[in-house]
């Protein structure tokens, strides 16, 4: 099993709601990543777990908050967003020793609204 | 992180042969060459790797020059399928901290015409 498994595909919210993102994979892999792709835009790094602990936080507001409850599991859990923050929300996962040689997969996103 | 450089854009006829370059001056002696390509309304998917000598495997070839200052994505027949943006990426061979990161540059949109 390759699959890294998003849901929900599609999310519409509002700016006072609270929604959580899902993401799964059984590969046994212990770096999870979430990415923000805006339309025509190349993926953002978000965040990266390694062994469920957060490794890199690359500056993201507070309104988004992730978590990994476990090795196979990462959520990231939304709050008073904005509209600008509407765009397709990745999640991908690799290998615990990732020494560049070995390739990250990813989930096929979750598409954010924000109304 | 040490940065790729990859034309905008690349047109390829069906049943052709592809090759997508990629530059990347500053590479390190320990920095691997990965390529990925997004289909559209998909996620990212890997496509080859590299770090000193050519690879091939089921979905391309990766042709890198003898200083590894350049390399070359080579799709031997593209289809229509394979319309997609292709990224070329640098990730370091050591472990650890930001190493971690897999980041995107702004990826060669190839257009493959019937």
């Amino acid at each position: 099993d390759t699959e890294v498994t998003q849901t929900p595909k599609h999310l519409v919210m509002g700016m006072t709601n609270k929604k959580s993102l899902k993401c799964e994979q059984h590969m046994g892999h212990r770096a999870m990543y979430w990415y923000k792709q805006k339309a025509k835009k190349p993926p953002e790094l978000m965040f990266v777990y390694s062994y469920e602990k957060l490794s890199i936080n690359e500056s993201v507001p507070s309104r988004f908050s992730p978590e990994c409850p476990n090795s196979s599991l990462l959520n990231l859990h939304l709050h008073a967003l904005q509209p600008e923050d509407s765009a397709l929300y990745l999640c991908a996962s690799s290998q615990e020793q990732v020494r560049g040689g070995t390739e990250a997969f990813f989930g096929q996103g979750t598409r954010l609204t924000v109304v | 992180d040490a940065k790729t450089t990859q034309p905008n854009s690349m047109e390829s006829n069906e049943e052709e042969p592809v090759h997508l370059p990629c530059n990347h001056s500053t590479i390190s002696g320990t920095d691997y060459i990965h390529w990925y390509r997004q289909l559209p309304s998909q996620g990212p998917e890997y496509v080859i790797h590299g770090l000193t000598s050519n690879v091939n495997n089921r979905m391309a070839s990766l042709a890198i020059a003898e200083d590894r200052k350049s390399s070359t994505l080579i799709l031997h027949r593209a289809t229509l399928r394979d319309a997609a943006v292709y990224y070329c990426i640098l990730r370091d061979s050591t472990g650890g901290g930001s190493n971690y990161k897999l980041t995107f540059g702004k990826g060669t949109l190839l257009t493959v015409n019937p």
